[in-house]
Parts: C-alpha cells; sequence; structure tokens
C-alpha cells in the first residue's frame, strides 16, 4: 500500500509558466483535497472532490484548477505561476469527508516561483 | 468551526508519557474530535479521533472528559520520531470536509 503519492517532491518555476502538480491514492478513497502551507499561516484547503467527476473550491482556488477522472488521481494545475504560489502543497484523501474518517497526507510538493 | 486552544509548546523526556491538553469548549454534540500531527518536513499525519468515549489505537490514546469541552491525546511512551506539532482539530456532522489546523503544539522530545 503506498498511500497518497505526490509527485514531484521539488519544483522551480518561473513566473508565468504552468504545470501540474500529481496525487495519486491506492486505497480507493473517494474524497480527495489539496492543500497548501506557508510559514505561520497553517494548511489552507485549495480544492477538492467528493468523487469521481465532482470537483469543488476550498477557501484559496484562485490561480488553480483541478480534475477528478478517476478515483485514484487528483492532479492540481497551476495555471501562470506567480511569487505568491510558493508554498508547500499536500494532497490529501479520505474514504468519505465526512467527520467519522481520518485523512491521509501526501508527503508534499515544495514549490518555488521565481 | 468551533475553536480549539492548545499550548504552544511541551516537552518531554524519551520513553515518558506525553499528555497533550486540547481545550474546545465550544464544541457542540456532533463535533468529531481529531489530532493530527506534522514531523519535520513532512505532511501531516492522522493520530487518532473520537466523538464521545475514550479511544485507543496504536499510536496513541484520546481521553475525552465527560463534559467534552477538553480531550488530552496520550503518547504512553514518547520516541524521539514523536517530536512534531500535533493539532487538534474539531469536525462537525454534516459540516465542512475541511481540516481546519490551528497552531498546534510544539512537542520535543529529549533523549
Amino acid at each position: 500500500n503506498a498511500g497518497v503519492t505526490q509527485t514531484p517532491k521539488f519544483q522551480v518555476l518561473k513566473t508565468g509558466q504552468s504545470m501540474t502538480l500529481q496525487c495519486a491514492q491506492d486505497m480507493n478513497h473517494e474524497y480527495m483535497s489539496w492543500y497548501r502551507q506557508d510559514p505561520g499561516m497553517g494548511l489552507r484547503l485549495i480544492h477538492y472532490s467528493v468523487g469521481a467527476g465532482i470537483t469543488d473550491q476550498g477557501e484559496v482556488p484562485n490561480g488553480y484548477n483541478v480534475s477528478r477522472s478517476t478515483t485514484e488521481d487528483f492532479p492540481l494545475r497551476l495555471l501562470s505561476a506567480a511569487p505568491s504560489q510558493t508554498s508547500v502543497y499536500f494532497c490529501a484523501s479520505s474514504y468519505s469527508g465526512g467527520p467519522g474518517y481520518g485523512y491521509t497526507f501526501g508527503s508534499g510538493t515544495r514549490l518555488t516561483v521565481v | 468551526d468551533a475553536k480549539t486552544t492548545q499550548p504552544n509548546s511541551m516537552e518531554s523526556n524519551e520513553e515518558e508519557p506525553v499528555h497533550l491538553p486540547c481545550n474546545h469548549s465550544t464544541i457542540s454534540g456532533t463535533d468529531y474530535i481529531h489530532w493530527y500531527r506534522q514531523l519535520p518536513s513532512q505532511g501531516p499525519e492522522y493520530v487518532i479521533h473520537g466523538l464521545t468515549s475514550n479511544v485507543n489505537n496504536r499510536m496513541a490514546s484520546l481521553a475525552i472528559a465527560e463534559d467534552r469541552k477538553s480531550s488530552t491525546l496520550i503518547l504512553h511512551r514518547a520516541t524521539l520520531r514523536d517530536a512534531a506539532v500535533y493539532y487538534c482539530i474539531l469536525r462537525e456532522q454534516g459540516g465542512s470536509e475541511k481540516l481546519v489546523f490551528g497552531k498546534g503544539t510544539k512537542l520535543t522530545v529529549n533523549p
């Protein structure tokens, strides 16, 4: 069981470039989500999905797109990278988004936009 | 989301028990209490959760006060690997799926 796998682990982008952060889980979890973590600010929810074909915005969705074509994969796309998007990004999954279940997090992607 | 209050930091010695407190005086009857931890340079890790009764798993125990206004995460024998930031989070039944991480408690484990 690999759990939640995020790639790449590190990435440097130039302002204006686009890229996709990959997230895959092998636990057959319905719920998947993306968070970003900035120093002193805790984790903030970007986008989430309650199942294949269903996505919704979190609290900081601007500049990011997501899609969920399969249960296993939930990629996060940066459309035009900005220095404000320099952060550590975590993908998380859960059997259900409900409060009776814990979340499994990936090890993160550290993104620097110059 | 109901608010939780945790000490900023705590210190423990290796192989001793650690009791990490969390106050949540505005908790509602359907809020679950979750604990996560984040080791340096890693993603958050689920530790344990409960609703009303005390809970045990291989990682820790969760003791919930009878009035549910506070809870305590218990690490029975701290190891150096337990040094992390511990977050106490309330999850509302029927509420948002998002996890609201506060500042947590930074646990230092001394050899």
